[in-house]
């Protein structure tokens, strides 16, 4: 069985150009949460989204960020003209469909930006 | 409210020793405390979780002691190895039944295990 899946792995950007960041949770998971990580700090949370919604988008900054997660095929985490502010370690989670267990998240390799 | 702190930023203890870290929150929606152990490079994996209902559980070496009056919840690691050294995140999150599960970590504590 399959962990949550992240890719690239690594990215790289210039100033101005855009980021795509893929997430496909695990099997059986329909939630999927997207977590920001700067170095030697704690994860913050970003954006939740189950399949073809939003749930809580508290996290996201106003602009330049955007999530999906489309009814076929992986979330999406895109950052348009990203800024050297943006260079980070991003995580995605899954976590299983509703209950007491819907608490657990199980967290993906992370992708790695670096603005230059 | 939506903070939780965590102590000590970093912590030594040699092999064999018992290392605790500590976590403190404020909003009493919360009702899941999850650890989770990071390694560099790699995502956070899940370690041990509990709810309110219990003060105590305990899964191997690890033993997570929670006092919902003080609202605070440790994480103890006994017998530590030099494997254990990691990165360590408390996290909370309030109950599904209230909609959105968004984890709120900790600021994490780098433990190094002494050999």
């Amino acid at each position: 069985n399959a962990g949550v899946m992240q890719n690239p792995r690594h990215l790289v950007r210039r100033r101005g150009q855009e980021a795509r960041l893929r997430c496909s949770p695990m099997k059986g998971h329909s939630h999927v949460y997207w977590y920001r990580q700067l170095p030697e700090e704690g994860l913050k949370f970003m954006v939740y989204l189950q399949k073809e919604n939003i749930i809580d988008e508290s996290g996201m900054p106003k602009e330049r960020f955007s999530a999906e997660f489309p009814k076929e095929g992986p979330s999406i985490l895109r950052i348009q003209q990203v800024v050297r502010g943006d260079s980070a370690a991003y995580f995605c989670a899954s976590s299983p469909p509703g209950g007491a267990a819907g608490n657990e998240q199980f967290f993906g390799p992370g992708t790695r930006l670096t603005v230059l | 409210q939506q903070q939780v702190k965590q102590s000590p930023q970093s912590l030594i203890v040699q092999k064999g020793g018992i290392s605790i870290i500590n976590c403190a929150y404020e909003n009493t929606a919360f009702d899941y405390f999850p650890w989770y152990q990071q390694f560099p490079g790699k995502g956070p994996a899940l370690l041990i979780a509990i709810r309110p209902d219990v003060s105590e559980k305990k899964e191997g070496r690890f033993t997570i002691s929670f006092n919902k009056s003080a609202k605070q919840f440790s994480l103890h690691i006994m017998d530590s190895q030099p494997g254990d050294s990691a990165t360590y995140f408390c996290a909370a999150s309030p109950s599904p039944i209230q909609g959105a599960q968004k984890l709120v970590f900790g600021q994490g504590t780098r433990l190094t295990i002494n050999p």
